[in-house]
């Protein structure tokens, strides 16, 4: 079935560092890929997200590539703040019906 | 918008018992999505439903698990015989439509089962 692999599960940096986190999928119809961060006892939220028809995005601090041929794509999050600290989900969905598939998730933590 | 609202935030309920969890989408909204997350872990699909209809089921047990998402009302997610093993946050999301668009989560609701 259907699989999204995210890595590392736990991430520690200095505040100010960059922070990346990777994810793969193994369904290649998928064409949407969200990222969503949960801080803790609360509801994930979407930060970004890019279609199939886009390498790279970028808003402000957070950026995300996507590589179809590789099924791989990644969050980056640069000048990191203490406020960035959470659990970040990448997440893969195709159009037939949006069955989303999360990954794992990364705690970050960013040390003042 | 008052965004997608579940309820109860928190339930408690003892083996055996059944569970009944409530998810109103947003305005708009006619996809629903049901998802459970372990303490620690990730977020697993259960079901995605419209109005009146399951589109994909294939997250959810077989047993003891069942979703509605009818006419009038909100999304339920209904848990019979709960065992300990069923204690989770289980998540709602609602979409305007199904194709690759964001999902809004509701806060969630936690089940803990004694």
């Amino acid at each position: 079935g259907e699989n999204v692999e995210q890595h590392p599960s736990t991430l520690s940096v200095q505040e100010g560092d960059s922070a990346v986190i990777k994810c793969t999928y193994s369904d290649s119809a998928s064409n949407y890929f969200p990222w969503y961060k949960q801080e803790l006892g609360k509801r994930p939220q979407l930060i970004i997200d890019i279609r199939s028809n886009v390498g790279e995005k970028k808003d402000q601090r957070i950026a995300v590539t996507l590589n179809k041929t590789a099924k791989h794509f990644s969050l980056h999050i640069t000048e990191t703040q203490p406020e960035d600290s959470a659990v970040y989900f990448c997440a893969a969905s195709n159009g037939g019906g949006f069955k989303t598939i999360f990954g794992a998730g990364t705690r970050l933590f960013v040390k003042a | 918008n008052a965004g997608v609202m579940q309820n109860p935030r928190h339930l408690v309920r003892r083996r055996g018992q059944e569970a009944r969890l409530r998810c109103s989408p947003m305005k708009g909204h006619s996809h629903v999505y049901w998802y459970r997350q372990l303490p620690e872990e990730g977020l697993k699909f259960m079901v995605y439903l419209q109005k009146e209809n399951i589109i994909d089921e294939s997250g959810m047990p077989k047993e003891r698990f069942s979703a509605e998402f009818p006419k009038e009302g909100p999304s339920i997610l209904r848990i019979q015989q709960v065992v300990r093993g069923d204690s989770a946050a289980y998540f709602c999301a609602s979409s305007p439509r199904g194709e690759n668009t964001e999902a809004f989560f509701g806060q969630g609701t936690r089940l803990t089962v004694v």
